[in-house]
């Protein structure tokens, strides 16, 4: 596609719920991050994929949330048993290859745990 | 691990003035530095780069300035219009197999009438 497609746009669950999130990234990029926004705060690294491996694991808060890419393309992080904590906005980036290269962001999932 | 810290957290101006948000980061080995523009409900726009071979860098009314030695860079917008409002965040990436962006914390930018 023209650019970064997330899916949902917005998602509100329960506590105690799990939840997946969808992520398409522009056609060719190898390379593909998660991020986490919480609300007014700066974009805090979640994991990273070059193709459908994950060499940095390092920012998932815990072992609740998973991560993973298939086709070296679509990937879905998934929150397990979410807390409200876990509200935030979720965004997706591709580029090309990894190194220092552009990295183009989506429009982001906004999840709200109630 | 990179550190990025970004000052001020709010900026405003009045319209045609320039904008200047500053970025310091702590990671000699970082070799890339975005600048990310982000409206409100949407994802991070990527607006200009430099590369640390790179001292200067312009687009139209947007430059970019790398000070490899001090460990900063800043951001500068001239004849600043009401449609550059917006949270700006800058970055740095740390050299290494993940090559993943460090934010500053952002600077919000209101441009005025």
């Amino acid at each position: 596609g023209a650019g970064v497609s997330q899916s949902p746009s917005n998602k509100v669950t329960e506590k105690g719920k799990d939840v997946e999130l969808r992520c398409d990234p522009i056609s060719g990029h190898t390379a593909l991050y998660w991020y986490r926004q919480s609300l007014g705060q700066g974009l805090e690294f979640l994991i990273y994929f070059q193709g459908n491996s994950a060499p940095d694991k390092s920012g998932l808060p815990s072992d609740r949330f998973s991560a993973e890419r298939t086709g070296g393309s679509v990937s879905t992080l998934t929150i397990q048993r979410t807390q409200q904590e876990d509200s935030a906005v979720y965004l997706c980036a591709s580029s090309l290859d990894p190194v220092g290269i552009r990295a183009f962001f989506g429009q982001g999932t906004r999840l709200t745990v109630v | 691990g990179e550190n990025v810290e970004q000052h001020p957290s709010t900026l405003s101006v009045q319209e045609g003035d320039s904008a200047v948000i500053k970025c310091t980061y702590s990671d000699s080995a970082s070799n890339y530095f975005p600048w990310y523009k982000q409206e409100l409900g949407k994802g991070p726009q990527l607006i200009i780069d430099i590369r640390s071979n790179v001292g200067e860098k312009k687009d139209q009314r947007i430059a970019v300035t790398l000070n490899k030695t001090a460990k900063h860079f800043s951001l500068h917008i001239t004849e600043t219009q009401p449609e550059d409002s917006a949270v700006y965040f800058c970055a740095a990436s740390s050299t290494g197999t993940a090559s993943k962006l460090t934010f500053g914390t952002g600077t919000r930018l209101q441009v005025t009438l």
